[in-house]
């Protein structure tokens, strides 16, 4: 069974912290993604990686940065907080290669910054 | 400007009846849509999909329809059961650039017993 974790799923912190958030999966899958989910706005992407070391920028990635040291972890950065930046964070993974393969999503880290 | 929209954030149906959840693109290089379901502290997982090369694709008591000319696709479940009660996303993907999928907003079905 393909399996998401996303280590916190409950965080609070203050403008101006650091934030990590942290993501591992554990079926070898080459692209792991990082969405933010907010009400009527659906999930946007924030970052994706397709190999290790590799990064892409999604939709929204002002504000953020990740680190893909490892295949099976992948990593979000807030280096300064802002309470725009409260919000369910959602990791997800998937096969590589073309077509479009399934993501499979992790349970999500709902992050509030104070 | 969302490329993916789903116009009502919520829908009711009565268990039993049909549910028809709706989704809007934009975005005519999109030919690869999918369903996602969310239960409220849970990541969403995958329901069902449709290449543009259908107009239908159906798995048990879901459906998917897609209407390429009217950039328009929804999503048929019958009968509803009060477990379907959860946010739906559509998303829409271009199948050889990878699995970037864009998505809807949401729409949340609640199914009355």
């Amino acid at each position: 069974d393909v399996k998401v974790t996303q280590s916190s799923r409950y965080l609070v912190k203050r403008t101006g912290e650091k934030v990590f958030l942290e993501c591992v999966q554990d079926m070898d899958h080459e692209n792991m993604f990082w969405y933010r989910q907010d009400p009527g706005l659906g999930l946007r992407l924030i970052y994706f990686s397709y190999d290790v070391k590799m990064k892409e920028k999604g939709d929204i990635p002002e504000g953020y940065s990740v680190s893909r040291e490892k295949k099976e972890r992948f990593s979000l950065i807030l280096e300064s907080a802002s309470t725009n930046q409260t919000s369910m964070y959602l990791c997800a993974s998937s096969f590589g290669g073309s077509g479009a393969n399934v993501l499979t999503f992790g349970a999500g880290s709902r992050l509030t910054v104070l | 400007d969302q490329q993916v929209k789903q116009n009502s954030p919520s829908l009711s149906v009565q268990e039993g009846r049909i549910s028809i959840l709706n989704c809007d693109y934009t975005n005519s290089m999109f030919d690869y849509f999918l369903w996602y379901k969310k239960y409220p502290a849970e990541g969403p997982t995958f329901l069902i999909s449709i290449s543009s090369i259908k107009d239908k694709n159906e798995d048990g008591r879901f459906t998917v329809f897609l209407n390429k000319s009217a950039k328009h696709l929804s999503l048929h479940i019958v009968p509803s059961q009060p477990g379907d009660s959860a946010v739906y996303f559509c998303a829409a993907s271009v199948y050889n650039a990878g699995n970037m999928l864009t998505f809807g907003g949401g729409t949340r079905l609640m199914v009355k017993p």
